[in-house]
């Protein structure tokens, strides 16, 4: 099947850890994107990716790294310099640039919960 | 700066019809999205509008006004899973950008 995979689906993390949540498509998109969601908020940019091995902050990158080795995977590290972490984080692909326009497809989010 | 304005709840009885507006202000606008996204979920995808006018996709229909930077989108025959949020998203030089949402209850 084609589509995004996003684990884990829910993430409990203690105070001062860092934490990995891992997305991987085989759409064979260019483009990929982490959103992080708020209760009763919209969707923020945290960072995407237009092509390997470079990425872009996006508006509330602070706290928060990525990767692109590969097309497929672009996974988020939530630091513990990320003052707030608990929220659900959405991954997402697109055609990129070259494609056109931007629609978006998600994953199944992560929901991540600092006790 | 950019802006996307909806409103933040609407209420609706079931075999209705409900239409959620959507105001926005954007640079390189290349269209506008809407999404659905049930509680807890993902967003999905409804509509793209690139051009004037209205798109009718069965029981959904979306509409644009570029020169007045404004879309809705039109619900009919209103089913009680049509309960969700509802996303404007304009396309600004191929980037998504995302309002609050429109939370819609259906009641019976």
């Amino acid at each position: 099947d084609g589509g995004i995979t996003q684990s884990p689906k829910y993430l409990f993390r203690k105070e001062g850890q860092n934490v990995t949540l891992s997305c991987e498509q085989n759409l064979n998109h260019d483009a990929m994107y982490w959103y992080r969601q708020d209760p009763g908020q919209g969707l923020r940019l945290i960072y995407y990716s237009q092509i390997v091995n470079d990425f872009q902050k996006g508006d509330i990158a602070e706290g928060y790294s990525v990767s692109r080795e590969k097309k497929e995977s672009f996974p988020l590290t939530v630091t513990s310099a990320q003052k707030n972490p608990t929220a659900f984080y959405l991954c997402a692909t697109g055609r990129g640039l070259t494609g056109g326009p931007g629609e978006l497809f998600f994953g199944e989010g992560s929901r991540l919960t600092v006790l | 700066g950019q802006n996307i304005d909806q409103p933040t709840e609407m209420t609706a009885t079931e075999g209705a019809i409900v239409q959620i507006n959507c105001t926005y202000q954007t640079s390189g606008f290349n269209g506008l999205f809407w999404y659905q996204q049930h509680a807890g979920e993902a967003p999905t995808f409804l509509s793209y509008n690139v051009l004037d006018g209205l798109e009718e996709k069965g029981r959904f229909s979306s509409f644009l006004s570029r020169s007045k930077g404004y879309s809705y989108l039109l619900l009919k025959e209103l089913q009680m899973k049509d309960s969700a949020s509802y996303l404007c998203a304009p396309d600004s030089n191929y980037q998504l950008i995302w309002g609050a949402g429109t939370k819609l209850i259906i009641k019976p």
